[in-house]
């Protein structure tokens, strides 16, 4: 059981927006000001898309965004594409370690 | 370009050790945390722990505390992930990522598949 909880699928077809949430126990909001999410195709090494919460690195799309409330931090991919099918981790600090998410399936329907 | 080469997949009988490598070039080597990241098949992605070349300061999460050993040569710009004794739950693809001053991990190695069986 990760420290970091996500759904374990989300669903769009092609033009929608979802969002895939990323809730951790703790109230420390440093957690939340260092998520990091990475995108992974299968058979890949993971890319990240998102980091310091919100940042989006040169070379993202901008259809990726994010936001952190509380003890929730969110992805949202809008403008849903079938390359946007893949597996969303996020990750963050959480005590002394770096910590995972359990990971969230994409289906582009 | 900043890029991390691993060493290639290999193939172990339970019991044996085993040392697989995360060539990194592009940059400074001993400047920025190397870490090291294990993906059972079909699972999820686990942290296993952290090494900063510069002067070997480790931090291995709990989970994998006593099973692994992560060390650096500097010198020829290697990081290493290591088992005394590999057990078949050990089977499984292992990624290095350089941690950037951000706290995120970019780039990626390709991998490494580590298969344990007897």
């Amino acid at each position: 059981q990760s420290a970091l909880t996500q759904p374990a699928s989300v669903s769009g077809s092609p033009g929608q927006s979802i969002i895939i949430s990323c809730s951790g126990t703790s109230s420390d909001a440093g957690i939340y000001n260092l998520v990091s999410w990475y995108q992974q195709h299968p058979g890949k090494a993971p890319k990240v898309m998102i980091y310091e919460g919100i940042r989006r690195p040169s070379g993202v799309s901008d259809r990726f965004s994010a936001s952190k409330s509380g003890n929730t931090a969110s992805l949202t991919i809008s403008g849903l594409q079938a390359e946007d099918e893949a597996d969303y981790y996020c990750f963050s600090h959480v005590g002394s370690y770096w910590v995972f998410g359990g990971g969230t399936k994409l289906t582009v329907l | 370009e900043v890029r991390l080469v691993q060493s290639g997949a290999e193939v172990k009988k339970p019991g044996e050790s085993l040392k697989i490598s995360c060539k990194g070039s592009g940059y400074n080597f001993t400047n920025y945390w190397i870490g090291w990241v294990r993906q059972m098949p079909g699972k999820g992605l686990e942290w296993m722990g952290i090494i900063y070349p510069g002067n070997s300061n480790t931090r291995y999460s709990p989970s994998f505390q006593g099973q692994v050993t992560i060390s650096a040569d500097k010198s020829i710009t290697t990081a290493y992930l290591q088992w005394r004794s590999l057990k078949a739950s050990d089977t499984a693809m292992y990624y290095c990522a350089r941690q950037s001053a951000d706290f995120y991990y970019d780039p990626w190695g390709h991998g490494t598949l580590v298969t344990v069986s007897s």
